[in-house]
């Protein structure tokens, strides 16, 4: 009953380092998606990966890669890190792309000093 | 103009009382809407999903769509202390990218 598991759950980067974040999922789910939750802006996607072996862009990809390792992970990478990428970072999965009943993991909360 | 639009809030209401949380969104040709409810240092949870206009209730919780305004919003009944959350609006993108655009969250404060 683990759902969408995400390591870490806090991390502290200087500029400059790299990192990646990473995410799994156990419901046999297709898609899988990060966001980044700031203050008073909400829930901004980052990558999605509509089905293993796809990935695309979201609102705000610059600084980032993913990959999609196989069916049930989804990794983040920051390169090199800038203090704008401070952030909490979401994974979430669903069954395919048109089902919106996302499951969300616990979340990272990574501060670039 | 933002996709999804909420009052930030906080939202406040006793013990009891109705609380209702509104989103706007921009694209006419969105079809379907979803409530997330998020607890303080928590993730999102979906509480909530509407595909046609007019009413659709689920215990205490009722989503209200109203296509032609572009509005819709969420009514929660008899509001317990443990509503106190944020509640973020969720829209699927008509065209392009294919994954839910989330409005900012209203936060709601039910005082006891």
């Amino acid at each position: 009953n683990a759902g969408v598991t995400q390591t870490p759950k806090f991390q502290v980067l200087k500029t400059g380092q790299s990192m990646t974040l990473q995410c799994a999922q156990d419901m046999n789910h297709n898609s899988m998606y990060w966001y980044r939750q700031d203050p008073g802006m909400g829930l901004r996607l980052i990558y999605y990966s509509a089905s293993e072996g796809t990935t695309d862009k979201g609102e705000v990809p610059n600084g980032y890669n993913v990959s999609r390792l196989n069916k049930r992970e989804f990794s983040l990478r920051l390169e090199s890190a800038a203090p704008s990428q401070t952030s909490v970072y979401f994974c979430a999965s669903s069954r395919g792309p048109l089902d919106y009943g996302y499951t969300f993991g616990s979340g990272t909360r990574l501060t670039v000093v | 103009q933002k996709e999804v639009e909420q009052n930030s809030g906080p939202l406040s209401v006793p013990e009891g009382a109705i609380a209702s949380l509104n989103c706007t969104y921009s694209d006419r040709g969105s079809q379907s809407f979803f409530w997330y409810r998020q607890y303080s240092g928590k993730s999102p949870e979906l509480i909530m999903s509407i595909y046609s206009n007019g009413d659709k209730e689920d215990g205490r919780f009722t989503a209200q769509l109203n296509k032609a305004s572009q509005y819709v919003s969420l009514l929660i009944r008899d509001s317990q202390p443990s509503d106190s959350a944020t509640y973020l609006c969720a829209v699927p993108p008509f065209t392009g990218r294919r994954a839910l655009t989330f409005g900012s969250g209203t936060r709601l404060q039910v005082q006891p």
